[in-house]
């Protein structure tokens, strides 16, 4: 069964950093592309972040750039988001979701899911 | 930056059929899909490359994309149905979400 764990996430002050974590079990994690994507409260899903199984790509969303970092250790079966100088409106759940297997650049879907983890940032 | 416009809200008696929509330029060129996501849950793809429906969707889940409209249509709908709809798309290498659909069965 696949797994996306995600962790990492609490309160943090306004202009702190802060490091996520999805934990994967269940798939080969070295061979799929995965993503962050967050959830503001009451706000729509927002697209963070993108990584390739090698590392090799990595895009970001335009608003976001410049303050998170997205990577990942094949070995560990993990994914990271790093998001310094923490904003008021980076208060959200954030998923990470694995792009299925076999598609092709833009004909490609999140086909699995974690659970989340609330970030909330207090002035 | 690429668009994506939903409706804000969607309502839909039981048994009818429930369209959502996704407007952006020229999104018939591209592939759509789309994610149903409750409160307190993960979001779930319902389809995907505009007409393809995942095993365990029920076959009242069907989508459509053309010229700069993407539809995702729910026939029979149930009241489990009751959720919020977002359709997403690729620009260039970037993925775009809609605002979502609150689609409410009463």
């Amino acid at each position: 069964e696949v797994q996306l764990v995600e962790s990492g996430g609490g309160l943090v002050k306004s202009g702190g950093s802060l490091r996520l974590s999805c934990a994967a079990s269940g798939f080969t994690f070295n061979s799929y592309t995965l993503n962050w994507v967050r959830q503001a409260p009451g706000k729509g899903l927002e697209w963070v972040s993108s990584i390739s199984s090698g590392s090799n790509y990595i895009y970001y969303a335009d608003s976001l750039k410049g303050r998170f970092t997205i990577s990942r250790e094949n070995a560990r079966n993990s994914l990271y988001l790093q998001i310094s100088s923490l904003r008021a409106e980076d208060t959200a759940v954030y998923y990470c979701a694995r792009v299925a297997a076999g598609c092709s650049r833009g004909t490609c879907y999140f086909d699995s899911w974690g659970q989340g983890t609330l970030v909330t940032v207090s002035s | 930056s690429y668009e994506l416009t939903q409706p804000p809200s969607v309502s839909v008696s039981p048994g009818q059929t429930a369209s959502i929509t996704c407007s952006g330029d020229k999104l018939g060129d591209k592939y759509a899909c789309w994610y149903q996501k409750k409160p307190g849950q993960s979001p779930v793809v319902v389809i995907y490359q505009n007409t393809k429906r995942p095993s365990g969707i029920p076959e009242r889940f069907s989508g459509s994309n053309s010229g700069n409209t993407a539809t995702l249509t729910i026939s029979g709908t149930q009241a489990m149905d009751e959720a919020d709809y977002y359709c997403q798309a690729w620009d260039s290498s970037t993925v775009v979400f809609g605002g979502g659909t609150k689609l409410t069965v009463l």
